[in-house]
């Protein structure tokens, strides 16, 4: 198993630009999130998936969208990208068990000029 | 509103010691689940411990275990026979069991030094 991956490891953008971080998890999970971390701080939720097809907002949606066409991938698209969302972003899924862990990917440093 | 506490941003232990990190957290539920996590240089967030709200009797993972006491709503993770490997940011989240809602809430860390 690969567990959670995600691509790319460290992205530049220039304000105004758009990317998509990508997210695959391979353990059949139908939770996934994504977090960002910034320097210093805890994990804060921007989206998360209860299953292909679902998403739902977190603490800081704002910036952000996610679409969920499969189990295994759950991407995350910034639009006209701003030094705010300078940040480390996480990936995680999880069963839908309430103590389930989430198992994280290795993060993605993103960095907005 | 649910929030979770970490007091001590930083943290240090001499190797082979015992350190005891501590969390609190503020909700009004009664069915939940405690979780530790530690985040290593390399930034991989990996699940330590978990402690769910009803079982009265503290988790235990090898030489990691919690100190939960749920009235005074704290869950302070200790670390015993300190290894270097032990250094990283410890993070305590908490989870309710309601419904699809599997949102961690999570504290904002404590930083562990293992000193050789």
């Amino acid at each position: 198993n690969a567990g959670v991956t995600q691509t790319p490891k460290f992205r530049i953008l220039k304000i105004g630009q758009s990317m998509t971080l990508q997210c695959t998890q391979d353990m059949n999970h139908n939770y996934m999130y994504w977090y960002r971390q910034d320097p210093g701080m805890g994990l804060k939720l921007i989206y998360y998936s209860v299953g292909a097809g679902i998403t739902d907002k977190g603490e800081v949606p704002n910036g952000y969208n996610v679409s969920r066409s499969t189990t295994e991938d759950f991407p995350l698209r910034l639009e006209l990208a701003a030094p705010s969302q300078t940040s480390v972003y996480f990936c995680a899924s999880s069963y839908s068990t309430a103590g389930a862990e989430q198992f994280f990917g290795p993060g993605t440093r993103l960095t907005v000029l | 509103a649910q929030t979770v506490t970490q007091s001590q941003p930083e943290m240090s232990v001499q190797e082979a010691e015992t350190v005891t990190l501590s969390c609190t957290y503020d909700t009004s539920e009664s069915d939940y689940y405690l979780f530790w996590y530690k985040q290593p240089p390399s930034r991989q967030m990996i699940l330590v411990i978990r402690q769910e709200a009803y079982k009265q009797q503290n988790a235990t993972e090898n030489r990691f275990s919690v100190n939960f006491q749920k009235a005074a709503k704290s869950f302070s993770l200790k670390i015993s026979d300190s290894q270097l490997g032990d250094a990283a940011m410890y993070f305590c989240a908490y989870r309710v069991n309601a419904g699809n809602n599997r949102k961690l809430i999570w504290g904002l860390g404590t930083s562990l030094a293992v000193n050789p």
